[in-house]
């Protein structure tokens, strides 16, 4: 069955740096784009960019430019992010999610069809 | 960036209630709207996909509806395994955005 399947929780002090790993499984790796959503403590979701599995190309949301890096690990069916010079307000939950592609009534759509069960990372001196 | 208005922050339905959340995009996003619902503690789940397809195994009493900018989420007689937050979604233009959420609770 198909799996998004995160590293482990983190507790990390300001300006250090953390890498979360999503590792999927049941699918084939480089047909779907990996998208990081990021939800702080007793808050929404704030979608943070997505890199595409394939080529390998990030994108970013403004608020994540600069300090996040998504990667890959694609012979690892693995998509990775990295978080530099932490902040207090990185502390949150952090979710990997797979964005599948639906044809209906003749246009492309999408949605998170499956997701990560989320990795909290907690910054605090 | 696509503003995406979400209400009411929260609700309490009665068992076998039908209740509605709503969505309102600041531009129109051509039904590239996604429901998702997600339980205390757990990942988001989706629910429907273009406004109004329901995801393989999401129980039927959940539909969606709308078009342009407004969009809602109906859930068909509340069940108990019901109460959790839902959040709208669109991708009809990066960045994605996501509505703020509804606290659905069981009275």
């Amino acid at each position: 069955q198909i799996q998004l399947v995160q590293s482990g929780p983190e507790l990390k002090k300001p300006g250090e740096s953390v890498k979360i790993s999503c590792k999927a499984s049941g699918y084939t790796f480089t047909d779907y784009a990996m998208h990081w959503v990021k939800q702080a403590p007793g808050k929404g979701l704030k979608w943070m960019g997505w890199i595409n599995t394939y080529t390998g190309k990030p994108t970013y949301a403004d608020d994540f430019k600069g300090r996040f890096v998504f990667s890959l690990e694609a012979s690892a069916s693995t998509a990775n992010l990295q978080i530099s010079n932490l902040k207090n307000e990185d502390t949150a939950t952090y979710f990997c999610a797979r964005r599948r592609i639906y044809y209906y009534d003749g246009t492309y759509y999408y949605g998170f069809d499956y997701w990560g069960q989320g990795v909290m990372v907690t910054v605090s001196s | 960036d696509i503003q995406m208005t979400q209400s009411p922050a929260s609700l309490s339905a009665s068992l076998g209630e039908t209740v509605s959340i709503e969505c309102l995009a600041s531009e129109g996003i051509s039904n590239d709207l996604a429901w998702y619902q997600q339980k205390s503690g757990k990942s988001p789940q989706l629910l429907i996909y273009a406004a109004s397809r329901l995801q393989d195994g999401v129980p039927s009493r959940f539909s969606g509806s709308g078009s342009g900018t407004r969009y809602s989420l109906k859930i068909s007689g509340m069940q108990p395994e019901d109460e959790a937050d839902y959040f709208c979604q669109q991708s009809y233009k990066y960045p994605y955005t996501f509505g703020a959420g509804t606290k659905l609770e069981l009275k």
